[in-house]
């Protein structure tokens, strides 16, 4: 049983669609991480949250704590957006890691 | 601000031996925590350090350990390496609450 339920795995889209990626978990946290790793390997944290709703440009990161349930949306999207997405659920002594959602934008 | 180094980049090793990695904090960051990546387990943690103490740890056999120095410099360790230990080997460093910065990894090739 996984602890950080992720969907869709692959998602392709048009240049300009807004795209939404899901996230589920099991555990209690402390709060919850939306990742992105482009080819190569780099990791960036996109997001920490513990709950409501976080912005940072064309990206929005919303938790609801009682359904266990994380969305992010992508406004607008770019080919540059292109990434793996991966969810962490942190338990405050524990991370765990959804499989991750491959992007994929096309112009 | 320097972003989070690691070395190596790259290393092969064969079974058996063991293995260190370094990981070096944005100046500042006191807790380092560390990952590894494999195509079929995909992220899971292994450790955090806080000021030069273990302060949680993943499910990981006792062959993976490591240390926090008092720069926060931090290395991890596998010893008796074995085929399945081949992954990405990531570090990530960040300050009380706030979101974790991560080094570009060690890619890890067990022969």
């Amino acid at each position: 049983k996984n602890e950080v339920e992720q969907s869709p795995q692959n998602l392709t889209a048009q240049e300009g669609e807004f795209i939404t990626i899901n996230c589920s978990y099991s555990v209690g946290i402390s709060a919850l991480h939306w990742l992105q790793q482009h080819p190569g390997g780099g990791i960036v944290s996109l997001f920490m949250l513990s709950s409501g709703k976080k912005k940072h440009g064309r990206l929005i990161a919303t938790i609801n704590i009682q359904e266990k349930h994380s969305s992010l949306h992508i406004t607008a999207s770019h080919p540059r957006d292109s990434a793996v997405y991966i969810c962490a659920a942190n338990t405050g002594n524990q991370f765990y890691f959804g499989t991750g959602t491959s992007l994929t934008v096309i112009p | 601000k320097a972003g989070v180094t690691q070395t190596p980049r790259y290393l092969i090793k064969t079974r058996g031996q063991q293995v260190t990695l370094s990981c070096s904090p944005i100046s500042g960051h006191r807790s380092v925590s560390w990952y590894q990546q494999t195509p079929g387990q995909g992220l899971q943690f292994l450790f955090e350090y806080f000021s030069e103490t273990q302060r949680n740890k993943g499910n990981f056999p006792g062959r993976f350990s490591g240390r926090q120095f008092s720069n926060s410099r931090s290395e991890m360790n596998v010893s008796t390496l074995e085929l399945g230990d081949s992954a990405l080997y990531l570090c990530a460093s960040s300050s009380p609450g706030a979101s974790q910065y991560f080094g570009p990894g060690t890619r890890l090739t067990v022969l």
